[in-house]
């Protein structure tokens, strides 16, 4: 069964400091993988999206990792802001069956100031 | 066109009534896919579409649930007799194929069945 597993399920940061979140997953065959951030209430907005071949990407100070060999995938935020609340949700893509996403369960960030 | 519009944004119904809900996704996108998310867990697939032919359903959908893309554009997802337990959020989205950047959400309908 393709899966998506995320740890932690929850973490409280304080402003201004990193954190990182991770990713394990078992879909396969392997289209890129994509994180996702979602406001409470909100539809899922992409944050970064890599295939097979690319192992690092930063969208300002988000940067995520991929590792496709072990299928574990990270993102890491710097400097968090209180507007970094929110859940983070790792999601794979199939090359099969029209590009359909596999989500994981999402991470829940909270930055208190 | 900015963006994937879903309406109503929210939904509340009694058990056993039926809901219809609107997804217009992107214009240029020919695929549109449903998805529900429950509380504090990541989206669930339930079907999708490329233009009007719906190419994949998921267990999930079960026979109260039927969607329809009559035109290849917007789309309607309708729920008979609904439970308690098909509460939650209702996501739409919209891509291109050979274009994952494109990959885009709606804000969802939260439907609360009481």
């Amino acid at each position: 069964k393709n899966q998506v597993e995320q740890s932690p399920q929850s973490l409280i940061i304080l402003e201004g400091k990193n954190c990182t979140l991770q990713c394990n997953y078992t879909v396969s065959p392997f289209s890129n993988l994509r994180w996702y951030k979602q406001d409470t209430g909100r539809g899922p907005v992409s944050l970064t999206i890599m295939t097979f071949s690319e192992n690092t990407k930063s969208n300002g100070r988000y940067t995520a990792t991929l590792d496709a060999d072990t299928k574990q995938s990270s993102l890491h935020i710097t400097a968090s802001q209180l507007s970094d609340s929110a859940s983070y949700i790792c999601v794979v893509s199939t090359e099969a069956a029209g590009n359909k996403l596999t989500f994981g369960g999402g991470t829940r960030v909270l930055v208190k100031p | 066109d900015t963006g994937v519009s879903q309406d109503p944004r929210h939904k509340i119904t009694k058990r056993g009534q039926n809901v219809t809900f609107r997804c217009d996704p992107i214009s240029e996108h020919n695929r549109l896919y449903w998805y529900r998310q429950t509380l504090g867990q990541g989206p669930e697939f339930l079907t999708y579409f490329q233009n009007e032919a719906q190419l994949e359903k998921s267990r999930l959908l079960s026979d109260r649930f039927s969607a329809e893309r009559p035109k290849g554009s917007f789309s309607t997802l309708e729920i008979q007799r609904t439970e308690q337990g098909d509460s939650a959020m209702y996501l739409c989205a919209s891509s291109s194929p050979g274009t994952d950047y494109g990959y885009t959400f709606g804000s969802g309908t939260r439907l609360t069945v009481v």
